[in-house]
């Protein structure tokens, strides 16, 4: 099983759309969590920092369960350019990506 | 000017060849690293290396090796590259306690 694991999609939304990414980790010690972005054949970008009592930055809203053993990362009113792959990151003593979910949103 | 420099961009290379991909940063970074992404697999680390005297393996060392040459230069090696090697390779850098990483434009390796 891999250390963190995410739904690979694609995820087809309209316009306007909310969606919603999950993605679980298996090292209950993880300390810090993260969403990149990465657009096609480009290298990942941090978009988001994942913290504890959950955070949002415009129409990004992250969430982290630590329970449960998962993050979650929100997007509302989804625009064109927010096409690309979301992957999650854990870092424990190194950092872990999950197999990323890639969103493809449409006119 | 990138902070984080990968070359080459791009490479085709033969069953069994060496091959060297190199990065340097001037973000003055001590920690650094490399993935290799295949589709679908999201990144998967190789080596780190927390200080030019720090070399740790990865998830995947198999096949490869890394040299630290100074703080701002890391490089890997294929020693005798096979066709399974053909992927997207990143070396990102961050800084000790710093929660980002950040990422070279990557290297498209083809072993044919």
């Amino acid at each position: 099983r891999k250390e963190v694991e995410q739904d690979p999609g694609p995820f087809n939304v309209p316009e306007g759309a909310t969606v919603a990414f999950n993605c679980t980790y298996s090292n209950s010690a993880s300390q810090s969590f993260f969403w990149y972005r990465q657009d096609c054949r480009k290298e990942p970008k941090l978009l988001m920092s994942v913290y504890s009592s959950g955070n949002e930055d415009g129409r990004f809203t992250a969430q982290l369960n630590r329970a449960s053993q998962y993050i979650s990362l929100l997007i509302r009113d989804s625009k064109l350019s927010d096409s690309a792959t979301y992957l999650c990151a854990v870092k424990g003593n190194m950092l872990t990506f999950g197999g990323g979910t890639r969103l493809m949103v449409k006119p | 000017d990138a902070d984080v420099t990968q070359t080459p961009r791009n490479r085709i290379t033969k069953t069994g060849k060496r091959i060297m991909l190199e990065c340097s940063q001037t973000k003055g970074h001590d920690r650094m690293y490399w993935y290799r992404q295949d589709p679908g697999l999201g990144l998967q680390l190789i080596y780190y290396s927390f200080d030019v005297k720090d070399i740790n393996k990865g998830e995947i060392s198999d096949g490869y090796s890394v040299s630290r040459q100074a703080q701002a230069k890391f490089s890997l090696s294929l020693e005798s590259a096979i066709p399974n090697q053909t992927a997207l390779y990143f070396c990102a850098t961050s800084e000790q306690g710093s929660t980002e990483a950040f990422f070279g434009q990557g290297t498209r390796l083809t072993v044919v």
